[in-house]
């Protein structure tokens, strides 16, 4: 089945700085990326997604890209802000199985 | 804007009592899952329903689970016999079609004593 990797595990940056994190997915058939959101005790929220016929989707301060050739995908947070801090999920699907990754608890130092 | 919603918020119940938990998919979706988060730890993937029908479900869904859709609106999980490991938060999930973007529930905390 899909395996999905993630890095890294914490992630703290300045108020303003870039943050990017990494996933790789291992079933090469997988075809929809979505990236999630998760504040402490509250459901995972969807952010952005990407399907692989696309290699870049952008979204305000937030990007993500794809390498469907290294089977990789990238969350850019640009001008983060402190209401940023919190743990993001990776997720690789295949037909409706998703598969997430093991998460980054992201901290924006003010 | 339609959310799905799950009850219990929280339950807690004694190791080999059954438990059923609770969703509510958002109306017009047609496509149901459930996954399963250990404190701590990543979103798993559970089960995939359709149809009335299992769609897909992963190696962690075995016999002790089963799901249900018993009238238009909610759609359950049942865990059998529950376990000490069971315990964790269940999110539900929608979306409107196949492949398409899955909205999560607000969860139930499950905790086995």
């Amino acid at each position: 089945g899909e395996n999905v990797e993630q890095h890294p595990s914490t992630l703290s940056v300045q108020e303003g700085d870039s943050a990017v994190i990494k996933c790789t997915y291992s079933d090469s058939a997988s075809n929809y990326f979505p990236w999630y959101k998760q504040e402490l005790g509250k459901r995972p929220q969807l952010i952005i997604d990407i399907r692989s016929n696309v290699g870049e989707k952008k979204d305000q301060r937030i990007a993500v890209t794809l390498n469907k050739t290294a089977k990789h995908f990238s969350l850019h947070i640009t001008e983060t802000q402190p209401e940023d801090s919190a743990v993001y999920f990776c997720a690789a699907s295949l037909n409706n199985d998703m598969r997430f990754g093991a998460g980054t608890r992201l901290t924006v130092k003010p | 804007e339609p959310e799905v919603t799950q009850t219990p918020s929280h339950q807690v119940t004694q190791m080999g009592q059954e438990v059923i938990l609770r969703c509510v998919p958002i109306s017009n979706h047609l496509y149901f899952y459930w996954y399963r988060q250990i404190l701590g730890q990543k979103v798993e993937f559970l089960v995939s329903f359709y149809n009335n029908e299992i769609s897909e479900k992963s190696e962690i869904f075995d016999d002790q689970f089963s799901v249900e859709r018993p009238d238009g609106s909610n759609f359950t999980l049942k865990i059998r016999s529950t376990k000490l490991e069971d315990s964790a938060m269940y999110f539900c999930a929608s979306s409107v079609g196949w492949g398409e973007t899955q909205y999560f529930g607000p969860g139930t905390r499950l905790l086995v004593l």
